[in-house]
């Protein structure tokens, strides 16, 4: 079974460009979370989907960040304007939910999309 | 909110000793407590994790033990191996019936170093 995967694995770009960041999570996963970790800080929760419909995102840090899950499958997260402050590593995570009458709540975690602004 | 503050913030042991990580957390309805190692270049690995309903869990070389009370967890790492040096987080969350779960807080992670 293919683990999560996001892309790029490292992006550099300008103050003020836009990237967008994808996560391919884990096959028949319902659940799909956008981690970030800024330098020399914790990992810090941004935002929850489940399939294709937001259900939290109250770690997103402003309006400059836009995630989208089309179809409930992969996910993009969005930076534009992009701002120095935005650099880290970003991680994408995926849980399985209910299956087969069993609750599986594990997070498998992406390698994660180094971002650097400049 | 949650706050999960986690403690040493670097931890040296000779191999073959034991290594013991600890957390506590603030938020009493978190109900879920996973582990993950994190080598270099690569994403956090979950290797454990313990449920509020269980007091202790244990696989092979690895344990966790939760004191909800106290609200603390403790990762437990016995005869140490080089291939264990890593950056360790314990993180906290809600679960929910269903297979629901909120996203995790995370601590800030113990560097782990197996002194040869």
């Amino acid at each position: 079974e293919a683990g999560v995967t996001q892309f790029p694995s490292h992006s550099v770009i300008e103050k003020g460009q836009t990237v967008t960041l994808r996560c391919d999570p884990i096959s028949g996963h319902d659940n799909l979370y956008w981690y970030r970790r800024v330098m020399g800080k914790e990992i810090k929760f941004l935002l929850h989907f489940v399939k294709e419909s937001k259900q939290d995102e109250s770690g997103m840090p402003n309006n400059r960040f836009l995630a989208e899950r089309t179809g409930g499958t992969y996910s993009t997260l969005k930076v534009q304007p992009a701002e120095l402050e935005d650099s880290g590593v970003y991680f994408c995570a995926s849980s399985q939910g209910r299956t087969s009458g069993r609750d599986l709540y594990e997070q498998y975690f992406g390698p994660g999309t180094r971002l650097t602004v400049t | 909110g949650e706050n999960v503050e986690q403690h040493p913030s670097t931890l040296s042991v000779q191999e073959g000793d034991s290594a013991v990580i600890k957390c506590t957390y603030s938020d009493s309805a978190s109900n879920y407590f996973p582990w993950y190692k994190q080598e270099l270049g690569k994403g956090p690995q979950l290797i454990i994790d313990i449920r509020s309903n269980v007091g202790e869990k244990k696989d092979q070389r690895i344990a966790v033990t939760l004191n909800k009370t106290a609200k603390h967890f403790s990762l437990h790492i016995t005869e140490t191996q080089p291939e264990d040096s890593a950056v360790y987080f314990c993180a906290a969350s809600i679960r929910y019936s269903g297979g629901g779960a909120d996203g995790l807080t995370f601590g800030k992670g113990t560097h782990l170093i197996i002194q040869p």
